[in-house]
Order: C-alpha cells, then structure tokens, then sequence
C-alpha cells in the first residue's frame, strides 16, 4: 500500500488492551475536531467527531476527549481489536474559515500496532 | 453507492509529461476536494470546489490545475510533472454545512 507516513509516532498496544492517542491541534480559534482511520492503501475514514463547545463524546468503542485550556485531543479505543491498526490523525476546522467550504487542517498522524 | 471513487490507483509519469486525475462521488455533494499526502505530513489542499464551474486555490496550488464541469465530478491536472510531485493524491467531498469530509482510494504518483 501507499506510504502513509515513514516517521510516524507509534504506539504499539497488546489486543484486549485500552488505545489512547494523542493529538495537539494548533488553532486556539478551531470549533470543531476530526478523528480518521487510514489503514494501510486505503483514504481516511472518518471515526468520530467532537465540537469545541464539548469535552467529551462517545461512539462505539471509542471516545474522543477535548481539551481546549492546552489545546489537545485524544482519541480512546476500548479493547483494541487487530482491526484497529492504522494511522489515526485528527483535523481541525479554524473558525476564521467558517463559511468557506468546511476546510480542514490535518494532523500528521500516529501509527496504532496492535499485538496479539 | 459507491461514495468517492479515484481513477487511476497508480501511475508512474517521467518529468515534464502531464496527466489528469478524476474524481467522482455520488452523493451529490456540493464541495469537493483535492488533496497531497507527503509521508511525515498532513494532508495538504491542493485545490477545492464549493460547486459546479467554481474551483478555489488551496495551501499548495502551484504546478496543477482543476476543473469541476459536472457536480459530481472534480479533476486534477498536471500540466509538466516534477520529481516534487511525487506523493499519494486523495479526492474528499462534503455536503454544504457539514464538516466531516468523505474521502476516496487514494491515488499513488511517482514522477521520475
């Protein structure tokens, strides 16, 4: 497949086990946050979303935790499954581009190894 | 429904040749997208659409072009490829209002 990201951070988690990957966004002014999965020779696809005026939302297996006083995000996988290995990357919408076409900033990702 | 589709997967050009990347999606969405992903990089917009006969400059613009002739339909094109524009190429599409963008294959390029 393609080469997502050679220098990626990872983070290796045994199956069965809690994943919690980390993400600092840069724009204090950003009012809405993105978490994609991208495994290997596929797009993004989209996990999970969370608006600045939350701190926490669930879904299925996974949460996303917003914290806006440090400008970070992280994303919390219950019971790691063999599927769950990817590079998972958050994005973020500055508000300064609200009304202009609901770009995007994307992070650069870190690489999710579960391990039997 | 297949979502946002890419043609082609892979292609393999030598410098100066031009091509065309297409993109489709059915489902109707107004914006579309086009993206490079460089490894140890975020995505980076190349150009973008917010509807049909309408493209827009993104962070990286220099060296293609678009077009957006039909709704569904958002084209990449390289007039006189560059070493530089080696990369994986992704569409991504979103209905008006909504935030989360829907993404299709990827497209892999190697300029030599």
């Amino acid at each position: 497949g393609e080469s997502v990201g050679l220098h990626l951070p990872t983070l290796s988690v045994q199956e069965g086990d809690n994943s919690i990957i980390n993400c600092a966004y840069s724009n204090s002014a950003s009012d809405y946050f993105i978490w994609y999965k991208q495994e290997s020779g596929k797009g993004p696809q989209f996990i999970i979303d969370i608006r600045s005026n939350m701190d926490k939302r669930q879904g299925q297996r996974v949460t996303v935790l917003l914290n806006k006083t440090v400008k970070h995000l992280s994303l919390q996988i219950a019971a790691t499954q063999p599927g769950d290995s990817a590079v998972y990357f958050c994005a973020e919408r500055p508000t300064s581009w609200a009304g202009t076409a609901s770009k995007l900033t994307f992070g650069t990702g870190t690489r999710l190894q579960v391990t039997l | 429904n297949a979502g946002v589709t890419q043609t082609p997967k892979f292609r393999v050009l030598k410098t100066g040749q031009s091509m065309t990347l297409l993109c489709a999606q059915d489902m109707n969405h107004e914006y579309m997208y086009w993206y490079r992903q460089d490894p140890g990089m975020g995505l980076r917009l190349i150009h973008y659409s917010v509807g049909e006969g309408t493209t827009a400059k993104g962070e990286v613009p220099d060296g293609y072009n678009v077009s957006r002739l039909k709704k569904q339909n958002f084209l990449l094109g390289l007039e006189s490829a560059a070493p530089s524009q080696t990369s994986v190429y992704f569409c991504a599409s979103t209905t008006s209002g909504a935030y989360e963008q829907y993404f299709g294959p990827g497209t892999r390029l190697t300029v030599t």
